[in-house]
């Protein structure tokens, strides 16, 4: 399967801080996209890497992907208590699938 | 901005009963996917579904599942004759294009089997 896989699988962390997840993922890819969800919310998107870029900007999001490594990871510098949510990583193939696999999700607090 | 939108947000419905899940993509979109969530475990993957056809499904994704594309805008998903263990989030995604297009989810449907 080449589904990702989040490290750690809960993150707490102080208002302010900065937040870094990871992910793993075991085949090659064409892309990497990152996903919020809320508790018991729909998934928002956050960014979206390429398998030929190595790190992209969002506003406080960082993504960072090392296909070498097959690992990506998402920091979230300057963390607010609304950033409190459960993060996936999510993989397609780089064969005809266009489905994506998600990981079991990093859960993030941040505590004001 | 557009956005994805699932009916309905909740469904309660009694095992073997039929459901049907209703989905509006965004506008512009040709790609169309269905996703579920059991409670507490990871989002996975159902089906995809372009030019009126299913382009990819998983092992999920059995005949009690179908989709539809009835009308120039909505998206289905029927479970023919639901099991408890069909509980979970249905989310719906779509893409304007594929392997390297965002997936945009809508906020998902909570479906309880009793």
């Amino acid at each position: 399967s080449q589904q990702g896989e989040e490290d750690p699988q809960a993150l707490s962390i102080q208002e302010g801080e900065n937040a870094t997840m990871n992910c793993s993922y075991k085949t090659s890819i064409n892309n990497l996209q990152w996903y919020r969800q809320n508790s018991g919310r729909g998934l928002v998107h956050l960014i979206l890497i390429r398998s030929n870029e190595r790190e992209k900007h969002s506003g406080r999001l960082r993504v960072t992907l090392d296909t070498s490594k097959k690992s990506s990871s998402l920091l979230i510098t300057a963390s607010r208590a609304a950033d409190t949510a459960s993060y996936f990583c999510a993989t397609d193939a780089s064969v005809r699938n266009n489905d994506m696999r998600f990981g079991a999700g990093t859960r993030l607090t941040v505590k004001p | 901005e557009p956005e994805v939108t699932q009916t309905p947000s909740h469904q309660v419905t009694q095992m073997g009963q039929e459901v049907i899940l209703r989905c509006v993509p965004i506008s512009n979109h040709l790609y169309f996917y269905w996703y579920r969530q059991i409670l507490g475990q990871k989002v996975e993957f159902l089906v995809s579904f372009y030019n009126n056809e299913i382009s990819e499904k998983s092992e999920i994704f059995d005949d009690q599942f179908s989709v539809e594309r009835p009308d120039g805008s909505n998206f289905t998903l029927k479970i023919r004759s639901t099991k408890l263990e069909d509980s979970a989030m249905y989310f719906c995604a779509s893409s304007e294009a594929w392997r390297t297009s965002t997936q945009y989810f809508g906020p998902g449907t909570r479906l309880l089997v009793l």
